[in-house]
């Protein structure tokens, strides 16, 4: 079965610095999609980036970017210039493309915290 | 206006008691879905449908049930509540098919209490 983990239960940055929230999965497959989601304190789960795992390119949005490495199962998301409003839980999102692992298995969090 | 609406945004209800959750989209999508958002444990789905004659279980469907009653809408029942179901609740919609990626977007999200 497919597992994801998300080692850091908590950081922080301070605001204009750069961080980057770790998330490890496991799985058999070649073909799957990973995603970062974004909960701020509203509660409103965001969708932050989308990565294909047939692209070898790492997916970025704005100040947002990932480093996927596909060998070692390992999707990294980076925040660069962090501002006030990045403070949030940021989930870790794995889905499969076969059949019978059609459904997202999401992390535990990261609390990120943006320091004034 | 919000694509995936859920009502009610918070709910107090007492053990014992039945209660509604439902969900209803815009985005004409097909698949939704139930989740719930404990604290540490991230998010675990509950109930999933990927059109209106297809309901499959989750990871955690035990005292749960759902009805899809149009592509649009799927309500999320707890037949006799407990306390250990005091959650957050999420549901989700996606779209599936030639050039649709199956991004789940989210609802606002329900916060039930049950005493």
């Amino acid at each position: 079965a497919q597992t994801v983990t998300q080692s850091q239960p908590e950081m922080s940055v301070q605001e204009a610095e750069t961080v980057t929230l770790s998330c490890t999965y496991d799985t058999s497959e070649s073909d799957y999609y990973l995603f970062w989601y974004k909960q701020p304190p509203s509660r409103q789960m965001i969708l932050v980036i989308r990565q294909e795992a047939y692209k070898q390119q790492n997916a970025t949005e704005n100040r947002f970017s990932v480093n996927f490495q596909k060998a070692a199962k390992s999707f990294s998301l980076k925040i660069s210039d962090s501002q006030l409003g990045d403070a949030a839980m940021y989930f870790c999102a794995y889905r499969g493309s076969t059949s019978g692992t059609y459904k997202y298995i999401f992390g535990t969090g990261t609390r990120l915290k943006v320091l004034a | 206006d919000a694509d995936v609406t859920q009502t009610p945004r918070n709910r107090i209800t007492k053990t014992g008691k039945r209660i509604m959750l439902e969900c209803s989209q815009t985005k004409g999508h097909d698949r939704m879905y139930w989740y719930r958002q404990d604290p540490g444990l991230g998010l675990r789905l509950i109930y999933y449908s990927f059109d209106v004659k297809d309901i499959n279980k989750g990871e955690i469907s035990d005292g749960y049930s759902v009805s899809r009653q149009a592509q649009a809408k799927f309500s999320l029942s707890l037949e006799s509540a407990i306390p250990n179901q005091t959650a957050l609740y999420f549901c989700a919609t996606s779209d599936w098919g030639q050039g649709a990626s199956d991004t789940q977007y989210f609802g606002p999200g329900t916060r039930l209490t049950v005493l």
